[in-house]
Formats: C-alpha cells, structure tokens, sequence
C-alpha cells in the first residue's frame, strides 16, 4: 500500500461522538485525500489536501473536517458522528495535481456508527 | 453526475477466459484510469489512458477509450482466480480530484 497507513482499521462508535481517522504516509507526496466507500456510490471524495494547512472541500464533505499540520499526516474528523457516516474510509495520495501521476490508496478504514 | 459508470455491476467467468467491463462518462475528460480493489484492501492502480489515445495495452490488460461515445473499456485476458476483484474506473476532468464510478465486481471461477 505504498507507505501508507491508516488507523484504526476498524471502529465502532455511537452516534453524537466526535472521531478522528488517521493517514499516515511516508512517501513525502504533496496531494492527499480521503474518500468514503459506499455500496453503489463507489468513492466519494470528501476532504482534499494540496499541502501543510491546505485543504479544500470534496463532493461529501458536510459533517467532516480535516487538518494537515505534518506533509506525512492527514485527519478526518466526524465532529458527532451518525449513522449515515457509517462506511469504509480510504486515504489515498499523490505525487502531484496531475492526474497522470498515480493515487496511491491505504488500506481503509472500517467505521461503524451505531 | 459526471462519474463514471460502470457495466455490467458484475461479472462471473472461468479462468482462462477474457472479462471485458465498460466505464461512461458525461463529460469532457483529460484522461480516464483503471483501479483494482481486492476484498478488503485499497485501490491499485492499474491504468491510464489519455483522452488522445484511443488503445493502451499493458500486460494482460487492454484498455480501449472512444471520447465520441464518452466510454471506455477494460479487457483482461486469460483471466486467474487471482484477478477476482472489483474494477474501478477513474475519470480526470480537470476539477480536484478524480471521480470514481461505482465498479465492477468480476469473479474469476477455477
């Protein structure tokens, strides 16, 4: 997964509370990403990020916010989490805005809000 | 939407056999790629396929792309038990990040 890590992998938490994912990577690429995976939607790219403190929002990025204080690190954070949160989340990045050059994504991260 | 959609949603063959799974798009894009998703795992890319280039071959892999039609194909060839998985394509129109269709889910029987 091209030196990339998320934690955790999996979660379980109750509506109304605040969780954070982590994307960790060690390839020092400028673009990174997170995006949830839901049955019949594919990926939905909910928060981006072009550099340290440089984010901008995705096509689902209601009820998210992120921060990118390191290059190798980027959080995602349910600030009350709910049900319909409840979905796999990817981290990918990459080495430019190009799109010629390849996402790179980690392994996921399971969420489940109850 | 201007995602990717992919056909058929799932495909079940033999090995040995080729699987052929198609992407279309609504917009103008500047190049289309190819994701493989094993159970469980993230995406890895497979392909791209420039929007002036019309065949690109790589592998066991064939992507074909008809701008025209606003489509594109994926071919693989001699499949393995090891190619099933979930196929993705990815479409670059020049906004913020790629825009991923819903996927294919192929099975390869033994």
């Amino acid at each position: 997964d091209a030196g990339i890590t998320q934690s955790p992998r999996h979660k379980v938490t109750e509506t109304g509370t605040p969780v954070t994912l982590r994307c960790h990577q060690t390839e020092n690429h400028r673009y990174m990403y997170w995006y949830r995976q839901d049955p019949g939607h594919g990926l939905r790219l909910i928060h981006y990020s072009y550099g340290v403190k440089d984010t901008d929002k995705g096509e689902v990025s209601d009820g998210y916010s992120v921060s990118r204080s390191k290059t190798e690190d980027f959080l995602l954070t349910l600030e009350s989490a709910t049900s319909s949160q409840t979905s796999v989340y990817f981290c990918a990045i990459s080495e430019s805005r190009d799109f010629t050059d390849t996402q790179y994504f980690g392994p996921g991260t399971r969420l489940t809000v109850l | 939407s201007q995602q990717g959609e992919e056909d058929p949603q799932a495909l079940s063959i033999q090995e040995g056999e080729n699987a052929t799974m198609n992407c279309s798009y609504k917009t103008s894009i500047n190049n289309l790629q190819w994701y493989r998703q094993n159970s469980g795992r993230g995406l890895v890319h497979l392909i791209l396929i420039r929007s002036n280039e019309r065949e690109k071959h790589s592998g066991r892999l064939r992507v074909t792309l008809d701008t025209s039609k606003k489509s594109s194909s994926l071919l693989i060839t001699a499949s393995r038990a090891a190619d099933t998985a979930s196929y993705f394509c990815a479409i670059d129109t020049g906004r913020r990040a790629l825009t991923f269709g819903s996927g294919t889910r192929l099975q390869v029987q033994p």
